[in-house]
């Protein structure tokens, strides 16, 4: 079975520092894409960045980037100089055939 | 485009009515999916069609829930019997064929189920 962990489920993060979300997961394929999405309060989710199991070199998109290691079947997030906008709820996503499979999210809050 | 769109955004209800929601997704993605996420855990899959059949449905869709997308564009959730532990929110997504490769969702806002 497809599963996603995410341990912590709260973090905080002052203004302008970086911080760094976990998740684990399990499965038996071989390609799969990971993801992060972001939920905002009372928002829709929206990707945040995605990783290609078949590549080695971790994805970046502006102030996120990923740390994936196969191996170890871990995808943490980081996100550099955390803006106030950044406070929401984040998931941890595998792709599972043709849906994907979430984590329990981890609530983000940037103090000011 | 407007995105996935989902109405009612809010519902409540009382315990053995029956409700439904809507989902309208980006109008060129043919599938389409719908997710149910309990508070402060992770959104969980229920079903999803391919235009309009559907082609897959987890073991939380009881028998009390039923999905349809007639044409192959918007779609509906339909809960009978509502109970107390119906209450959740409801999020549709959607893709094209072309990103099933990125695996990529666009999800609406969801809808909001108060089952009382």
């Amino acid at each position: 079975a497809q599963t996603v962990t995410q341990s912590q489920p709260e973090m905080s993060v002052q203004e302008a520092e970086t911080v760094t979300l976990s998740c684990t997961y399990d499965t038996s394929e071989n390609n799969y894409y990971l993801f992060w999405y972001k939920q905002p309060p009372s928002r829709q989710m929206i990707l945040v960045i995605r990783q290609e199991a078949y590549k080695q070199q971790n994805a970046t998109e502006n102030r996120f980037s990923v740390n994936f290691q196969k191996a170890a079947k871990s995808f943490s997030l980081k996100i550099s100089d955390s803006q106030l906008g950044d406070t929401a709820m984040y998931f941890c996503a595998l792709s599972y055939g043709n849906k994907l499979v979430f984590g329990a999210g981890t609530i983000l809050r940037v103090k000011s | 485009d407007t995105g996935v769109s989902q109405n009612p955004r809010h519902k409540i209800t009382k315990r053995g009515q029956n409700v439904t929601f809507r989902c309208d997704p980006i109008s060129e993605h043919n599938r389409l999916y719908w997710y149910r996420q309990t508070l402060g855990q992770g959104p969980e899959f229920l079903t999803y069609f391919q235009n309009e059949a559907q082609l897959e449905k987890s073991r939380l869709l009881s028998d009390r829930f039923s999905a349809e997308r007639p044409k192959g564009s918007f779609s509906t959730l339909e809960i009978q019997r509502t109970e107390q532990g119906d209450s959740a929110m409801y999020l549709c997504a959607s893709r094209d064929d072309q990103d099933i490769g990125t695996g990529e969702l666009f999800f609406g806002e969801g809808s909001r189920l108060t089952v009382l």
